[in-house]
């Protein structure tokens, strides 16, 4: 089934530890954004790539890094977490097909102790 | 920078009550306007949108509004019910030629009151 994957759902981790969360989407849409949301508040793009080999920082200022080697799959990085980075990300995609609509994927719920 | 303002931040109605949230935008060349739906622990989801072409748009119980001269779109939503509650997300971009990021409003929670 067509739809964008997120990975893990959820992950609680010590501080200082180096993570990566994991996008895929199956949609074979060419560009993707990257947000950071805590519950039900605003929606802060930190990184998006419209294609392979693109990539560019958002709106928010974040310490998470990001790659695009492939079309269908988006990682984000955190070298080192820190109880600041306790949050929930929101991977979402779009392409040509239904005009400009973004879908979105289910979310990684970070925790940093 | 470009900005989309969105208010209220939080609306309580009664069940059968009409909504109303409303978002104003900067950039003049922004050409779609989509409205997101989020309900708790949910991924945001379109809802309904419009494009600069279009003053109106209707879906069953909800409609949209683009005043352009205004720079100014609102989300009706009529015979609210309880599943309605939820936060709403406005967002302005710009399509085809332009950026395809979003500028998002800051979100609406809705409350339905049964």
């Amino acid at each position: 089934e067509a739809d964008i994957y997120q990975t893990p759902r959820y992950l609680v981790i010590g501080t200082g530890k180096k993570i990566t969360l994991e996008c895929s989407q199956t949609m074979g849409h060419d560009k993707m954004y990257w947000y950071q949301q805590d519950p039900g508040m605003e929606l802060h793009l930190i990184h998006y790539s419209y294609g392979v080999n693109s990539t560019e920082k958002g709106d928010l200022s974040s310490e998470s890094t990001v790659s695009r080697i492939r079309t269908e799959h988006f990682p984000l990085t955190l070298e080192s977490a820190r109880p600041s980075h306790t949050s929930q990300y929101l991977c979402a995609s779009n392409g040509q097909v239904s005009y400009n609509e973004q879908f979105f994927g289910p979310g990684t719920r970070l925790t940093v102790l | 920078g470009e900005n989309v303002e969105q208010h209220p931040s939080t609306l309580s109605v009664q069940e059968g009550d009409s909504a109303v949230i409303k978002c104003t935008y900067s950039d003049s060349a922004s050409n779609y306007f989509p409205w997101y739906k989020q309900e708790l622990g949910k991924r945001p989801q379109l809802i309904i949108d419009i494009r600069s072409n279009v003053g109106e748009k209707k879906d069953q119980r909800i409609a949209v509004t683009l005043n352009k001269t205004a720079k100014h779109f609102s989300l009706h939503i009529t015979e609210t019910q309880p599943e309605d509650s939820a936060v709403y997300f406005c967002a302005a971009s710009k399509n085809p030629s332009g950026t395809y990021k979003y500028i998002f409003g800051t979100g609406t929670r809705l409350k339905v009151l049964a």
